[in-house]
C-alpha cells in the first residue's frame, strides 16, 4: 500500500523546548491529521487539515498541510512532560483508509 | 458519552486456539476498522467495513476474520492460521464522507504462549 515518511523516527529533548516532526508522501492526499498515542493506550486525533497551505494550532500544537500537498508539518511549543508519546501522522485520498506513518517517539526531560 | 469499546483490555489465549476481540461503537459511524500494532511498526490495517454486512481486506489480513452484522459492532477473530497473533490490536471507527476522521478504541493487548 502507500506509504508516509515520516521523521524522525524517536527524539528526545528537554523540558520546555519546541519540537517539529514531519511527514511526506509520493502521492497527493486531500486530508492530513496527527495523532497521539500514550503508552497502551489507542492513538487520539489531534489536529486535521483540509486544505492545502493550512494552518492549524490546538493549543501548543501547530499542524500545517504542505503546498504540495505532499508533505505536513507538527510542532509543538514549550514542550512539557505529559508530551511523551508516540506521534502519528495519516493521509487520506479518494475512497480508501488513512495511510499512517511509523510514528515519531517523543521523550522529554525534565 | 459516546465512544468505542475494546474488551478485554488483556487476553491471553494459548497457540492453536482462535479469540475473537469485541469493538463497539455509540458514535453512530458507518466505517469500522481493525489495525494491528507491533513495537516500531505503526499502525496496519488488517480490515474494514465502510457499511453493514460488508468489508475489505486490509494490507494483513491473512489469518483474521470479520463480520459486521450491526453498525455498532465489528469483532475482530484471530485465527489459528495467523503466525504471530501476539500484538496490540486497535479498532477505530469513522464517518463515511467529506470527513475520514478516525477515532480509536482504548485497544486490546493479545497474547498468545
Amino acid at each position: 500500500g502507500q506509504q508516509l515518511n515520516q521523521s524522525p523516527q524517536s527524539m528526545f529533548i528537554q523540558e520546555g523546548e519546541d519540537v517539529s516532526m514531519n511527514c511526506t508522501s509520493s502521492s497527493i492526499f486531500n486530508t492530513w491529521l496527527w495523532y497521539k498515542q500514550d503508552p497502551g493506550e489507542g492513538p487520539v486525533l489531534l489536529i486535521a487539515l483540509y486544505k492545502a497551505g493550512e494552518l492549524t494550532s490546538n493549543g501548543r500544537l501547530t499542524a500545517q498541510f504542505g503546498i504540495t500537498r505532499k508533505d505536513s508539518f507538527l510542532n509543538i511549543s514549550a514542550s512539557i512532560p505529559s508530551d511523551v508519546g508516540i506521534y502519528f501522522c495519516a493521509g487520506h485520498s479518494g475512497n480508501t483508509p488513512l495511510v499512517f506513518g511509523k510514528g515519531t517517539r517523543l521523550s522529554v526531560i525534565a | 458519552d459516546g465512544g468505542i469499546t475494546q474488551s478485554p483490555k488483556y487476553l491471553f489465549r494459548k497457540e492453536g486456539q482462535n479469540v475473537t476481540l469485541s469493538c463497539e461503537q455509540n458514535l453512530n459511524h458507518d466505517a469500522m476498522y481493525w489495525y494491528r500494532q507491533d513495537p516500531g511498526q505503526g499502525l496496519r490495517l488488517i480490515y474494514y467495513s465502510q457499511i453493514v454486512n460488508d468489508f475489505q481486506k486490509g494490507d494483513i489480513a491473512e489469518g483474521y476474520s470479520v463480520s459486521r452484522e450491526k453498525k455498532e459492532s465489528f469483532p475482530l477473530t484471530v485465527t489459528s492460521a495467523q503466525k504471530n497473533p501476539t500484538a496490540f490490536y486497535l479498532c477505530a471507527s469513522s464517518i463515511v464522507g467529506s470527513s475520514y476522521e478516525q477515532y480509536f478504541g482504548p485497544g486490546t493487548r493479545l497474547t498468545v504462549t
